[in-house]
């Protein structure tokens, strides 16, 4: 079974300019999360996807967006981009969504990509 | 606010040496907590997923125990290879609007 995919794997982007980076999760996996990862933070939970609706949001602002489409494929979107958004932009599938409580072990676990390299200069 | 300490921050050890990496989260209300390795520039990878009315979760040479009331995990790595190398996160998964906290990881390096 394929492992979740993210592309670009790398990108340069100059300030004010947006960007949208793309999930391909693990292949029945319905809710995809996006974190984003930078030395001083280290890894932050951004919004989780669940069946193309938004299920949980993490604190960050409005300029970042995402969306899912019906093959759980998900887009995450950065508008009017800022040097402090330089980061690795990770994300992850799984079978449940993070907030399910269930009673196989499985459902909850996260599947990770291999990131997009975001630098903005 | 949920927060995630990872204790050490850097670990250095010969090979074969059994070893004990903590986590340690501030609010005890958590659903699971889970345990990933990170190689340099690389994406995260599951090792053990700990749901929260469990106590340990084990794979190979790897165990995680849990202690909700305390707040503290620990993965334990048996008999450690140069292999094992790499940063070693938890991840606490909880409610509020935080949802998911990672610690900022234990840098592990295994001396051949």
């Amino acid at each position: 079974k394929a492992g979740v995919t993210q592309t670009p794997r790398y990108l340069i982007k100059t300030r004010g300019q947006q960007v949208t980076l793309s999930c391909s999760p693990i292949s029945g996996h319905r809710s995809v999360s996006w974190y984003q990862q930078t030395p001083g933070q280290g890894l932050q939970f951004l919004f989780e996807y669940f069946s193309e609706t938004q299920r949980n949001k993490g604190n960050f602002p409005g300029r970042f967006s995402g969306r899912q489409f019906s093959n759980s494929r998900s887009e995450m979107n950065v508008s009017t981009l800022e040097l402090g958004d330089s980061a690795l932009y990770l994300c992850a599938s799984s079978l449940a969504d993070i907030q399910r409580r269930e009673s196989r072990d499985s459902y909850n676990e996260q599947f990770f990509g291999p990131g997009t390299r975001l630098t903005v200069l | 606010k949920q927060e995630v300490t990872q204790i050490p921050a850097a670990l250095s050890v010969p090979e074969g040496e059994n070893l004990v990496l903590n986590c340690s989260f501030t609010d005890s209300a958590i659903y699971n907590l889970q345990w990933f390795r990170q190689d340099p520039g690389k994406g995260l990878t599951s090792l053990l997923l700990i749901q929260s009315s469990q106590r340990e979760q084990t794979s190979g040479r790897l165990n995680a125990s849990l202690d909700k009331s305390s707040g503290r995990s620990t993965l334990y790595i048996a008999a450690s290879q140069p292999g094992d190398s790499a940063t070693y996160l938890c991840a606490v998964f909880s409610g509020g609007y935080q949802k998911v906290t990672f610690g900022i990881g234990t840098k592990l390096q295994v001396i051949p």
